[in-house]
């Protein structure tokens, strides 16, 4: 079946512009992620959503990012005013929720942002 | 709060030789741990996890055992391949109503014929 797809795979952008990323979850998976993930660094959680409950957005960097997902499907992530810092691939995942238990999260290829 | 380390890379090793990945964490509460690997021009994916204390999760010959005394999540294998080159990830995630996670910073394997 189809994984988890990202769009656009590359963007770049000028300082100070809008930009929107876009995400595809897999069908059936209620939980959705996204993450920054710099040049050379790790995995930096943004925000999750699950089913239709609030979304934790502990993560989000600065009033800057929001995100948004309608229902079970494709979600959004709104960075405004782009800064030269938010340059990284953005990753988007998704994976089922069953109660209690932590599930395998699938991700995407990633949006590589380039702000110039 | 809540945080992953694990060791900097990269690490070089020829093939057939005992791999270790050190990971080490701190978390409020009773997380799971997860290790994900991304090969080259590939998408992160679950390599393998571990839910509770004492658990040993394991896939494709690697190996990692909850450990809630040392708090740490050592990644091992015993005879690596080339084809294990990549970045591995150690994770945790946390109940917390949701299940965020937190990525240590990846450690990247190169495996020598």
């Amino acid at each position: 079946g189809a994984g988890v797809s990202q769009s656009p795979s590359n963007k770049v952008t000028e300082k100070g512009k809008d930009v929107e990323l876009r995400c595809d979850p897999i069908s059936g998976h209620t939980a959705l992620y996204w993450y920054r993930q710099r040049l050379g660094q790790g995995l930096e959680f943004l925000i999750y959503f699950q089913g239709n409950s609030a979304p934790d957005k502990s993560g989000l960097p600065s009033d800057r990012f929001s995100a948004e997902r309608t229902g079970e499907s494709v979600s959004t992530l709104t960075i405004q005013r782009t800064q030269q810092e938010d340059s990284a691939v953005y990753l988007c995942a998704s994976s089922r929720w069953t109660g209690g238990s932590v599930n395998e999260q699938f991700f995407g290829p990633g949006t590589r942002l380039t702000v110039l | 709060g809540d945080s992953v380390t694990q060791m900097e890379g990269p690490v070089t090793l020829s093939e057939e030789a005992f791999l270790t990945i050190n990971c080490t964490y701190t978390a409020t509460g009773y997380p799971s741990l997860f290790w994900y690997v991304q090969y080259p021009g590939e998408g992160l994916q679950l390599l393998l996890k571990a839910t509770k204390a004492d658990d040993k999760g394991s896939n494709k010959g690697f190996e990692a055992t909850y450990r809630k005394e040392t708090t740490s999540f050592h990644l091992e294998k015993g005879s690596v391949q080339v084809s294990d080159s990549a970045v591995y990830f150690c994770a945790l995630s946390l109940n917390t109503g949701g299940f965020k996670t937190i990525f240590g910073a990846g450690t990247r394997l190169f495996v020598k014929a």
